[in-house]
């Protein structure tokens, strides 16, 4: 198995553009999820999907970020306008199941806004 | 709310042992994970805890009160790739069924020395 797969790796933009992560989940799974890492704030759920539908935005910081998930095998994360804020190291999860034990974790992308 | 303590930092000699402590608010609890991350790389599954009592796999257990909130993670046999964060996230009932989302607590970083 491929395990999740993200895209791009790396990302630099400048203050204003727009941004957008790409995710893979693993085949099969049913609940994939977007978090951000920061040195300040940890790791923190943005938003996660159940069979491609938004469950719990909560964590969404504000209105310029939105995901969406137009099938089972693909979803992405925009940011529009993205702000040096933003910069952090965006994972995508993904796991099946209501009881499952574990999330498989995408290997990141880092973002840098400048 | 649901906070997580954990330390933020612990350091260790090869071939000892660690033990990395996790406190967590009870009400609600549905499972807690340990997650065990290296610098630059994605968070990977280490264990999962949902019934009091201790988990082994190899050289790592895991061990959970729920009554007290309360769980560790230890690390015998210290090898120097065990430096690293190791993440403690808590999984809480949701009101509204479904899923029950993760959430993390800040980390411990782990440094070993020879």
């Amino acid at each position: 198995d491929a395990g999740v797969i993200q895209s791009p790796r790396h990302e630099v933009t400048e203050m204003g553009q727009e941004v957008t992560l790409r995710c893979k989940p693993i085949s099969g799974h049913d609940y994939l999820f977007w978090y951000r890492q920061t040195m300040m704030r940890g790791l923190e759920l943005l938003i996660y999907f159940n069979n491609n539908v938004p469950i719990d935005d909560s964590g969404m910081p504000e209105d310029r970020f939105s995901a969406k998930m137009p099938n089972a095998s693909f979803s992405t994360l925009k940011i529009q306008p993205s702000e040096p804020r933003d910069s952090a190291v965006y994972f995508c999860a993904s796991t099946y199941g209501v009881a499952q034990e574990t999330q498989y974790f995408g290997p990141g992308t880092r973002l840098l806004v400048l | 709310g649901q906070n997580i303590d954990q330390p933020t930092e612990m350091t260790a000699t090869e071939g000892a042992i660690v033990q990395i402590n996790c406190t967590y608010q009870t009400s609600g609890f549905n499972g807690l994970f340990w997650y065990q991350q290296h610098a630059g790389e994605a968070p990977t599954f280490l264990s999962y805890n949902v019934l009091d009592g201790l988990e082994e796999k190899g050289r790592f257990s895991s061990f959970l009160s729920r009554s007290k909130g309360y769980s560790y993670l230890l690390l015998k046999e210290l090898q120097m790739k065990d430096s690293a964060s190791y993440l403690c996230a808590v999984r809480w009932v949701d009101i509204s069924g479904g899923y029950n989302k993760l959430i993390f607590g800040a980390g411990t970083r782990l440094a070993v020395h020879p």
